[in-house]
Formats: structure tokens, sequence, C-alpha cells
């Protein structure tokens, strides 16, 4: 399969700190790029979209940052909460809207 | 409904039965994904169809997964035969079509136990 995470990076914040999610998309072709939230036991949920022509996109407590150069996307959580304790994968739209995602990333947020 | 629906959303089966898993997207959109997820693992791409055109197969794993996509609506991801590593969720997706920059929105995934 494609964009198959392994042993999933985990990364620990201290609630209310703010947290930087990283993923490095492969096809300098993708012009659509997303993340999701994913909680125990549930599917993947929206968070934030941003198209290549944009570098930045800003939502409720979360940004997304688009380096297209180096074909990095970043998601930022400000004030982290309880809540966000979730896997996040980013995942980029190619031709013909085929949705591919990257590796996911755990947040565990301590208290 | 108003979201994407699997069904069912547990099932297990023994080793070398055939499984049917089912997949109602949201009324409207023609572009449906089938994604695998083992424990604590990224989303692995299986199949995708996009309206009346060929559906991309590149993910599946094996010739004894297949997928069909009736009326442009309803889809069926078909394992025969199954192995213990089958043993995952299985998530479907689905998002308009035409619509390059819009998300796909998950149903709640089947887990399969195969034992």
């Amino acid at each position: 399969g494609e964009s198959v995470g392994l042993h999933l990076p985990t990364l620990s914040v201290q609630e209310g700190d703010n947290s930087i999610i990283n993923c490095a998309y492969s096809n300098s072709a993708s012009d659509y790029f997303i993340w999701y939230k994913q909680e125990s036991g549930k599917g993947p949920q929206f968070i934030i979209d941003i198209r290549s022509n944009m570098d930045k996109r800003q939502g409720q407590r979360v940004t997304v940052l688009l380096n297209k150069t180096v074909k990095h996307l970043s998601l930022q959580i400000a004030a982290t909460q309880p809540g966000d304790s979730a896997v996040y994968f980013c995942a980029e739209k190619r031709e013909g809207n085929k949705l591919t995602f990257g590796g996911g990333t755990r947040v565990l947020v301590k208290p | 409904g108003a979201g994407v629906s699997q069904s069912p959303s547990n099932k297990v089966t023994e080793k070398g039965k055939d499984v049917e898993l089912r997949c109602d997207p949201i009324s409207g959109h023609t572009a449906l994904y089938w994604y695998r997820q083992s424990l604590g693992q990224g989303l692995e791409f299986l199949i995708y169809f996009q309206g009346n055109s060929a559906p991309d197969k590149s993910g599946l794993p094996s010739d004894r997964f297949s997928a069909e996509r009736t009326g442009g609506s309803v889809s069926t991801l078909t394992i025969q035969r199954t192995q213990q590593e089958d043993s995952a969720v299985y998530l479907c997706a689905s998002s308009l079509r035409g619509q390059m920059n819009t998300e796909a929105f998950f149903g709640q995934g089947t887990r399969l136990t195969v034992v």
C-alpha cells in the first residue's frame, strides 16, 4: 500500500502549550492538502485544508503551513487541550482526486 | 444519513472464509475510497472509485481483495479466503466528484478480526 505509517511517532505536549506536527509529502504535483484528526475507535475527521497556491491558512486554534519548495506541511495547534489528544494525519490530493495519506503522528496532551 | 455509513461495525470471521464489507457514501459524492488501518498504524490506500472511470486498484494487497461500486453509490469490499494478517479496521471515505479541493469524509470503519 501507499504511505503506510509504521510505529507512529509520538508528540507529548503540556496542556496549554502549542503543538507543531510535521509532514513531508511525496508528490510535487499535489495541489491540495488536508489534515485529519483520528481519535481512538473513530474514523479520521477533517481539521483544515490548504491549496497549493497558499502557504498559510488559519482556523480555530489551528494553522497549517505549506512549504512547496521542500514539500513540507505542518499543523500548529495553539493552547493544546486534552481533547486534542489523537493521531493526526496529513493527506495530499493528486491527479484524479486520489487522496493519499502520510504517516500519522500521535499527540499526547499531559495535564 | 448525513454521513458515510459502514457495516458491519465489527466482524469476526474464521480464517479461510470470505467477507463482505459495505460502504454507503454521502449522497451526491461520487468519489469513494477504501483504506485499511492496522492497529496503531497509518492509513493504507486500497482502492479508489471516481464516477464512471475505471477504479484505481493499485493499493489492493492481493487478488483475494476486490471491490465494487454499484450504481455509483454503495460500495462493497470483498476479501476472499481471509487470512489473519487481514485483521484491521477498514475505512471508507467519500468526496464530491470533480471538486478537487474538497475533503473526504470518513465512516467509522469496520473492524475485521480473522481468527
